[in-house]
């Protein structure tokens, strides 16, 4: 059972423009939302995450817009650079079992 | 300069050979986990350990064993019973109870069998 769903699968962003990753999660005890990022042959890094007393958290060029009544996160990147050609994965934490649920990837492609 | 170590990067294993990755944190994190990373399905569980000489299964651990001897070392034995090892396997590490939301992880080891 997958309890977070990531979309799109793969994502081709011209440089400049606006790279956007959604996620919906079923679980109402998940209240914890961090995305990771991956380079090639790399391990994941965490980039940003949110809690969901928030709607919106920035850092930076990357935004995490949180809906808590739809149950879905999205992650914008503006102003996409080929240096952020990367996988993506935004997960789900829950504190009551300290379990962390991950979505299934977004390969994101930032042409010149 | 603390990070989180795999070895090999790359591994080949034959057909019915048991197989060991290695994960070292000098991070002083007290919990530490694997991951198999497969194209298309994200990163899934596979063993999880919290505390030193205790571990628990997670939700691929079939085919796989594991041990956590040390606080630092948390070794992978792929075994013979694994009959689809291909993947990239990751090592991670958190702070521990109340701090695991945060996961720290290695470069990952690439295992292909022959």
């Amino acid at each position: 059972q997958q309890q977070v769903k990531q979309s799109p699968q793969s994502l081709i962003v011209q440089k400049g423009g606006i790279s956007i990753i959604n996620c919906a999660y079923e679980n109402t005890a998940f209240d914890y939302f961090p995305w990771y990022q991956q380079f090639p042959g790399k391990g994941p890094a965490l980039l940003i995450a949110i809690r969901p007393d928030v709607s919106e958290k920035k850092e930076g060029r990357f935004t995490i817009s949180f809906n808590k009544s739809a149950k879905q996160f999205s992650l914008h990147i503006m102003d996409s650079q080929p240096g952020d050609s990367a996988t993506y994965f935004c997960a789900a934490f829950n504190f009551g079992n300290e379990k962390l649920t991950f979505g299934t990837g977004t390969r994101l492609t930032i042409i010149p | 300069d603390g990070g989180i170590t795999q070895s090999p990067k790359y591994l080949f294993r034959k057909e019915g050979q048991n197989v060991t990755l290695s994960c070292e944190q000098n991070l002083n994190h007290d919990a530490m986990y694997w991951y198999r990373q497969d194209p298309g399905q994200g990163l899934r569980l596979i063993y999880y350990s919290q505390i030193v000489n205790d571990f628990q299964k997670g939700d691929i651990a079939e085919g796989y064993s594991v041990s956590r001897e040390k606080k630092e070392s948390f070794p992978l034995t792929v075994t013979s019973a694994q009959k689809n090892p291909t993947a990239f396997y990751l090592c991670a590490s958190s702070k521990g109870t109340e701090a695991n939301e945060k996961l720290f992880f290695g470069s990952g080891t690439q295992l292909s069998v022959l």
